[in-house]
């Protein structure tokens, strides 16, 4: 398995622009998740969801923010209007039940200018 | 907000040296408790899952404890090598939730 794969590895963009996030979680794992990681406050828990629905978008900083899972293989997360306090690494994981740990991606690391 | 600490925040270990270090958490509602190694410019990666109040688990010269009813788990490292340089992240989950909230971490670095 080729494990989480994110897209892209960086964006750097203007203040204002659309940014789209992409994850592709591991075959079988039924929840995903999307982590932001900023120097201030560690990892922070941004949503999650469980067999493709969202469970908990209570980490979502602003509507700015949304994210979908249209099928098992696939998520994305959207900044709209993009800020340039947004810069951050955000991370994708996914995990298969409770004994395991979660498997996380390379991280996009979004610079936003 | 899950309160998870960790301690020290960073720490210098001489090469063949053993160390160890804290992470505390809520002791109500526990349900898990995670350990990460995380390497720079890389993601982290899972080397725990503590469920149990006494726990002990090993993996090559690391091992953690817990304890759940007075909230905190120790992370070991015994024969510290250059390889082990890299940030410790502990992660607690509370019961009725899937929420892993994550301490800050420890950042041990190995002097060859």
């Amino acid at each position: 398995d080729a494990g989480v794969i994110q897209s892209p590895r960086h964006e750097v963009t203007e203040m204002g622009q659309e940014v789209t996030l992409r994850c592709k979680p591991i075959s079988g794992h039924d929840y995903l998740f999307w982590y932001r990681q900023t120097m201030m406050r560690g990892l922070e828990l941004l949503i999650y969801f469980n067999n493709n629905v969202p469970i908990d978008d209570s980490g979502m900083p602003e509507d700015r923010f949304s994210a979908k899972m249209p099928n098992a293989s696939f998520s994305t997360l959207k900044i709209q209007p993009s800020e340039p306090r947004d810069s951050a690494v955000y991370f994708c994981a996914s995990r298969h039940g409770d004994a395991y740990g979660y498997t996380f991606g390379s991280g996009t690391r979004l610079t936003v200018v | 907000i899950l309160n998870v600490e960790q301690s020290p925040q960073s720490l210098h270990v001489q090469e063949g040296d053993s160390t160890n270090f804290t992470c505390s958490f809520p002791s109500s509602n526990f349900y898990a408790l995670h350990w990460y190694r995380w390497e720079t410019a890389k993601s982290p990666e899972a080397l725990f899952v503590m469920t149990l109040n006494g726990d002990e688990k090993k993996k090559g010269r690391i091992s953690a404890t817990l304890n759940t009813k007075e909230g905190y788990s120790y992370l070991y490292i015994k024969g510290s090598q250059p390889e082990d340089s890299a940030t410790y992240l502990c992660a607690f989950i509370k019961n009725g939730n899937n929420r892993l909230a994550f301490g800050k971490g420890n950042q041990v670095v190995v002097i060859p």
